[in-house]
């Protein structure tokens, strides 16, 4: 069965503190993964696309990799804004135009 | 340069109301994507239309659930008889093609069931 699994499902940083978010999946005929930020009561607000393994993408403190099974959300040296829930998302071949998401990891980044 | 727009942003029904949400893609967008968040819940796609089509709407529960994409106007997701399962937060995204191309998402709507 084709599925999304993001971890932890929480982190805890202190400002400054560098660390990854993990997104696995197990589907076939890979099109696209995508990243959002989601805070409390809004909608996901895109990131990144990431389309082939080895490819990589950088915006501020963020930067997505992706390989043949998983990707990579690396936060460097993370701010109290930063705190938020980050969704992966994966596109399939098979899937048509609708995106598969992951149960997101809540970040929570004190001062 | 406006997003996606959906309104209302919070719905209150009782049980066996109908309950219609309502999503304006981003300009340039004819691609609207409907996807539900359960409580505790990832989000979960339910349809997929263009104008005036729906291409897959294989999400979408087969009763009380319908969607349309209209030539004019914005995209409507209508949900008739609602019961307290239907509670959940309902976000729309749109595209500029279909395909691999990012999804931008509106704010959703919150739907309560009495």
């Amino acid at each position: 069965e084709d599925q999304v699994t993001q971890s932890p499902e929480a982190l805890r940083l202190q400002e400054g503190e560098s660390s990854s978010l993990n997104c696995s999946y197990t589907v076939s005929g890979l099109r696209g993964l995508f990243w959002y930020r989601q805070d409390p009561g809004k909608g996901p607000e895109f990131l990144f696309t990431l389309y082939s393994a080895g490819e990589e993408k950088e915006k501020e403190r963020l930067k997505a990799t992706l390989t043949k099974k998983e990707s990579f959300l690396h936060i460097t040296a993370p701010k109290p804004e930063d705190s938020a829930t980050y969704l992966c998302a994966v596109f399939q071949e098979t899937s048509g135009s609708r995106l598969t998401f992951g149960e997101g990891t809540q970040l929570t980044v004190n001062p | 340069n406006a997003g996606v727009m959906q309104n209302p942003r919070h719905l209150v029904r009782r049980r066996g109301q109908e309950a219609r949400l309502r999503c304006s893609p981003m300009k340039g967008h004819s691609h609207v994507y409907w996807y539900r968040q359960l409580p505790e819940e990832g989000l979960k796609f339910m349809v997929y239309l263009q104008k005036e089509n729906i291409i897959d709407e294989s999400g979408m529960p087969k009763e009380r659930f319908s969607a349309e994409f209209p030539k004019e106007g914005p995209s409507i997701l209508r949900i008739q008889q609602v019961v307290r399962g239907d509670s959940a937060a309902y976000f729309c995204a749109s595209s500029p093609q279909g395909s691999n191309q990012p999804q931008h998402f509106g704010d959703g709507t919150r739907l309560s069931i009495l």
